[in-house]
């Protein structure tokens, strides 16, 4: 199994500003990928999380908004750019373990509230 | 993307069989099925894999008809902590990456 690590758990933030969430693996994984939880809703894949090249976005999702990284095997960073109400949501990173058989692991999840 | 349906809301009582039902229609034959678990404030946790027939872990059951276009998961004897989001899935293996559907809240109640 891979237990996933997200920072911070939560934050409150101002319209405008930006924040990054960080999300690290405890082991290696092939794939990372990052995803958005409105409350009550169901998640919603933003991107996958590429190592050493730029992330592969979904429909709706832009680099521009949610820059990603992935500088290693176990470690991604998703930054939410000039924030408004509307980003607020629950963002959860996951990944697939080399060891597994394609189980998908999450971590706890980040909830930002955007005033 | 193979796209699920499934019931938005189930209700049992503690020690009895559930059986949550899912159709996929356009699973494509690579595809895996799989079912994932959420309790409020936490992230989606595994449950149950299969490709075909019947699967079981410690937890669950899934059954795969041979045209694979439906799945049920089955929890035997469910318990207060079984409320939760239940999540099916289909997994496209290349790409590795799964499209959550609604899912659908089970309440166990006593």
């Amino acid at each position: 199994s891979a237990v996933i690590s997200q920072k911070p758990s939560r934050d409150i933030c101002q319209r405008g500003t930006s924040l990054t969430i960080q999300c690290q693996v405890d082991s290696q994984v092939t794939m990372m990928f990052w995803y958005r939880q409105q409350p009550g809703q169901s998640l919603t894949l933003i991107a996958t999380a590429n190592q050493g090249s730029e992330a592969t976005y979904e429909s709706g999702f832009v680099i521009d908004k949610f820059p990603i990284s992935r500088p290693n095997l176990t470690f991604s960073t998703l930054t939410v750019s000039n924030m408004s109400p509307e980003d607020s949501s629950i963002y959860l990173c996951s990944a697939v373990s080399v060891a597994s058989t394609g189980e998908l692991f999450f971590g706890e999840g980040s909830r930002l509230t955007v005033l | 993307l193979a796209k699920t349906t499934q019931p938005i809301s189930m209700d049992s009582y503690e020690g009895q069989e559930v059986n949550i039902t899912c159709s996929h229609n356009n699973i494509a034959t690579n595809d895996y099925i799989t079912w994932y678990q959420q309790f409020p404030s936490q992230g989606p946790r595994f449950i149950i894999q299969g490709y075909k027939t019947k699967v079981t872990n410690e937890v669950a059951s899934l059954f795969i008809p041979a045209d694979r276009k439906s799945s049920t998961l089955s929890l035997p004897r469910v318990s207060l902590s079984d409320t939760a989001v239940y999540y099916c899935l289909v997994m496209d293996t290349g790409r590795r990456a799964l499209t959550f559907g609604s899912g659908t809240r089970l309440q166990v109640q006593p």
